[in-house]
């Protein structure tokens, strides 16, 4: 199994620029999360799904973030516009059922000047 | 909301003794306690969990153990190598929130000199 996939593996922007993050989740698991990492804030849930269904997005900082789960193989995390307190490692991870062994993806580093 | 407190910050110790990091939980309906372990630039993996129906879960030098009264679990690594230096995170799913995310511990720096 290839394990969880996301892309890029590191994003350079500017400020203002809209950003996507992408992630395709291990075959067969129903449930996707989408994680922030910064060493002020730690490990924080940003959202997640169900079965392709938004479970809760309370963790979403504010409108400028968006997530879609269009089909149980693919998920977007997009900022729009982005600006530099954005920079930070998302990790993308998935599991077979809610209360599950969560597997998380190599991340995205994103640097947002 | 539901808190995931976990002790200590940082941990220094030398190769070959034992390391314990602790974390208590405020959601008493709690019931998976995963050990996530990161290492510098990579992403987290389960080392280990536990659910509320046992008391200590062994897996070779690596145990946890849950005390359901106290609220609280802790990470016991036996015979430290160099390579258990990471961040080890805990974890907790407040059920009675009516919600299935981890809330994760603020993470402990392990450090295991040779």
């Amino acid at each position: 199994d290839a394990g969880v996939i996301q892309s890029p593996r590191h994003e350079v922007t500017e400020m203002g620029q809209e950003v996507t993050l992408r992630c395709k989740p291990i075959s067969g698991h129903n449930s996707l999360f989408w994680y922030r990492q910064t060493m002020m804030r730690g490990l924080e849930l940003l959202i997640y799904f169900n079965n392709n269904v938004p479970i809760d997005d309370s963790g979403m900082p504010e409108d400028r973030f968006s997530a879609k789960m269009p089909n149980a193989s693919f998920s977007t995390l997009k900022i729009q516009p982005s600006e530099p307190r954005d920079s930070a490692v998302y990790f993308c991870a998935s599991s077979f059922g809610e209360q599950e062994t969560q597997y998380f993806g190599p991340g995205t580093r994103l640097l947002v000047l | 909301g539901e808190n995931v407190e976990q002790h200590p910050s940082t941990l220094s110790v030398q190769e070959g003794d034992s390391a314990v990091i602790k974390c208590t939980y405020s959601d008493s309906a709690s019931n998976y306690f995963p050990w996530y372990k990161q290492e510098l630039g990579k992403r987290p993996q389960l080392i280990i969990d536990i659910r509320s129906n046992v008391g200590e879960k062994k897996d070779q030098r690596i145990a946890v153990t849950l005390n359901k009264t106290a609220k609280h679990f802790s990470l016991h690594i036996t015979e430290t190598q160099p390579e258990d230096s990471a961040v080890y995170f805990c974890a907790a799913i407040p059920i009675s929130y009516n919600t299935d995310k981890l809330i994760f511990g603020t993470g402990t720096r392990l450090q295991v000199f040779p």
